[in-house]
């Protein structure tokens, strides 16, 4: 473990349902992240929080909803999702608001959207 | 902007040879550099980082990375490869100027064969 706790671990959902990924991280870290990781692309950053707050939207559909509700906790809640949406996604945390030292990430939720 | 350019899908090298996985950026300042490891079905793993100093890094599992300013180039290397080295490797840089974003390659795999 990283220090960094992403649940479930594995997600199959239909276009028409509503489910949430989780994000835990007990590290003392100020910030906290969501990437999306598809084959053979490069990570894409979807939210930043920094000190509970929203900080960046990556021009990222409004299906994907983020929820920070303290500073070690974080949600992305989706609804009617596509096909194409079905990607590795990836909580990370860091130290200071920004990354300068580096990321914690955790082992990822596989979403697969059918 | 900001980029990142890892010129090669895949690195194939004998356990025991030397290794180096390519990685080239783009920001609009002095970057922080990064090199990140991911296993199958893990997130990625921080492995070293540039931020000032010594052009050469240290990190871990015996991998270093040297920073090169005028070929804005940030390659990672190790002395002897071994089997468990096998992995996706990811560059990522952020830039000094602000901002809460770090943008990633598309990562090389590192195949090492017995």
């Amino acid at each position: 473990e990283t220090g960094v706790t992403q649940t479930p671990r594995h997600l199959v959902m239909g276009m028409t349902n509503k489910k949430s990924l989780k994000c835990e991280q007990h590290l003392g870290h100020n910030a906290m992240y969501w990437y999306k990781q598809s084959a053979k692309k490069p990570l894409e950053l979807m939210f930043v929080y920094s000190l509970e707050e929203r900080v960046e939207n990556n021009s990222v559909p409004s299906r994907f909803s983020p929820e920070c509700p303290n500073s070690s906790h974080l949600f992305l809640h989706l609804h009617t999702l596509q096909p194409e949406d079905s990607a590795l996604y990836l909580c990370a945390s860091s130290q200071d608001s920004g990354g300068n030292y580096g990321y914690t990430f955790g082992s990822g939720t596989r979403l697969t959207v059918v | 902007a900001q980029s990142v350019a890892q010129p090669e899908d895949q690195v194939n090298v004998a356990e025991g040879n030397p290794l180096t996985v390519k990685c080239t950026y783009s920001v609009s300042g002095n970057p922080y550099l990064f090199w990140y490891v991911q296993y199958p079905n893990r997130g990625l793993q921080f492995l070293l980082k540039y931020i000032t100093g010594d052009n050469l890094v240290k990190g871990s599992y015996g991998f270093e990375a040297e920073f090169n300013k005028s070929q804005t180039s940030f390659h990672l290397k190790k002395p002897s490869a071994l089997v468990s080295d096998s992995a996706l490797y990811f560059c990522a840089v952020r830039d000094r100027t602000g901002g809460f974003k770090t943008i990633f390659g598309a990562g090389t795999r590192l195949f090492v064969k017995a």
